[in-house]
């Protein structure tokens, strides 16, 4: 069965330092995700990606984050300068693009920022 | 404007009781698709099952049931005969057409062996 793989699965980081977390999407999808989940809280949308440009960004996704699918695999999500506030489970999820079918979603990077 | 709500924070119940896990989505869209994810501690997000909301017959897969009534606007998963495997945060993800998925707060479900 095809999946959404993300690497790492852990990355601890120094506050300040710039972070680069990586998600190959299911090779036939079109539309990319990032989530975020700050422990025991909820799923929260950063951005969605379609067609080599941000679809729409939460308020969130201030101008420390950023996206690019820069050789058309990799689904990357950087952090430039990361604070302690951005430490939570980072889920990257793909579909196929249509609207009643289910994103699905790779195991998550647990970002600690330290 | 979206609302999604999941009421319940935490339910525990004893292995092979049935449980019922409430989501109510409020939006003035007529389309909309209403899906389940399950979080097991490991931390995943796995896809359990998937609504139109131009369709509200009831279903069952298993031991999974769910039921959908648009009129309030309720979507409502079922366990029957809850396993201890079955422990786990349960997100309620409903999205509007050409949307994103958005996440309820999720009910951390515990089957008590």
């Amino acid at each position: 069965e095809p999946e959404v793989t993300q690497t790492p699965s852990h990355q601890v980081t120094q506050m300040g330092q710039e972070v680069i977390l990586r998600c190959v999407p299911i090779s036939n999808h079109l539309y990319f995700y990032w989530y975020r989940q700050i422990l025991g809280q909820k799923v929260e949308f950063l951005v969605s990606f379609y067609n080599n440009e941000i679809s729409e960004k939460s308020e969130i996704f201030d101008d420390q984050f950023s996206v690019e699918r820069p050789d058309g695999s990799n689904f990357t999500l950087k952090i430039r300068s990361t604070k302690l506030e951005d430490s939570a489970m980072y889920f990257c999820a793909t579909e196929a693009g249509q609207a009643n079918t289910e994103a699905f979603f790779g195991q998550g990077t647990r970002l600690t920022v330290v | 404007a979206q609302k999604v709500t999941q009421a319940q924070t935490e339910i525990s119940v004893v292995e092979k009781e049935d449980v019922t896990l409430d989501c109510v989505y409020e939006t003035r869209d007529t389309t909309y698709y209403l899906f389940w994810y399950k979080q097991p501690p490991s931390g995943e997000l796995v896809f359990l099952i998937r609504r139109n909301s131009f369709d509200e017959q009831n279903e069952i897969s298993g031991r999974y049931s769910w039921n959908f009534q648009k009129s309030t606007s309720s979507f409502n998963f079922t366990i029957t005969a809850s396993q201890v495997v079955d422990s786990a945060v349960y997100f309620c993800a409903p999205r509007s057409r050409d949307d994103k998925i958005i996440f309820g707060k999720g009910t951390r479900l515990h089957i008590l062996p």
